[in-house]
């Protein structure tokens, strides 16, 4: 099982350049979300989903634009990339309900990608 | 916005010693999670607690849900090399769910030989 599949893994950008982050998952998650990771700052959730159409502002919106036109896909849009969304960008998905005990609560991530903007 | 705040930053311990650390936060939360973030890999659940007071083990790994449900503790028993990397405290305002998770800045463990 893939789980959670990002791409790219890596990116070097121009100040002004925009990008788009790709994520998929094969679980069939409702659930899905963006993080972005900063030494010190730990996991900040940028935007998310709760299902096919739907996206939702998180913790530190501005600058990113999101799209989840398909359940098992969520793109993280730059459109004028900055120095400061430099970073290690995470996206996860979970069930809508589960149970504690079931062995697959809690958010499944992908490996990550890391950003940097020059 | 609100953080979870993790202590310690950071430790360096010896194998086979036990590590202790800590979560808390300012308001409450109904379920805590416990990550391990491994050099370049995602965060990986280790442990999901949903009731005050709540213990629970997972190897070598115990945590506790405090009773105020503004804090939990993540203890490690006879540590070795493959405990290092980041941990991660997570709460959820929902009871039962996983959504919207809240992350604390994080434990990074290093072992020595």
């Amino acid at each position: 099982n893939a789980g959670v599949t990002q791409t790219p893994k890596f990116r070097v950008l121009k100040t002004g350049q925009s990008m788009t982050l790709l994520c998929a998952q094969d679980m069939n998650h409702e659930y899905m979300y963006w993080y972005r990771q900063d030494p010190g700052m730990g996991l900040r959730l940028i935007h998310y989903s709760v299902g096919e159409g739907t996206t939702a502002k998180g913790e530190v919106p501005d600058g990113y634009n999101v799209s989840r036109l398909k359940k098992q896909n969520f793109l993280l849009g730059l459109e004028s990339a900055a120095p400061s969304q430099t970073s290690v960008y995470f996206c996860a998905s979970s069930l809508l309900t589960g149970t504690v005990r079931s062995s697959n609560y809690g958010y499944t991530f992908g490996s990550g990608t890391r950003l940097t903007v020059v | 916005g609100q953080q979870l705040n993790q202590s310690p930053q950071s430790m360096f311990i010896q194998e086979g010693e036990d590590v202790s650390m800590n979560c808390t936060s300012s308001s409450i939360f109904n379920t805590w999670l416990w990550y391990k973030q491994d050099p370049g890999e995602g965060p990986v659940l280790l442990i999901a607690l949903y009731k005050a007071g709540e213990l629970t083990s997972n190897g070598r790994l115990t945590a506790q849900f405090g009773i105020t449900r503004k804090d939990s503790f993540l203890n490690i028993s006879a540590s070795i090399p493959s405990d290092v990397g980041i941990y991660f405290c997570a709460g959820s305002r929902a009871a039962g769910t996983a959504s919207k998770l809240t992350f604390g800045t994080g434990t990074r463990l290093q072992v020595t030989l």
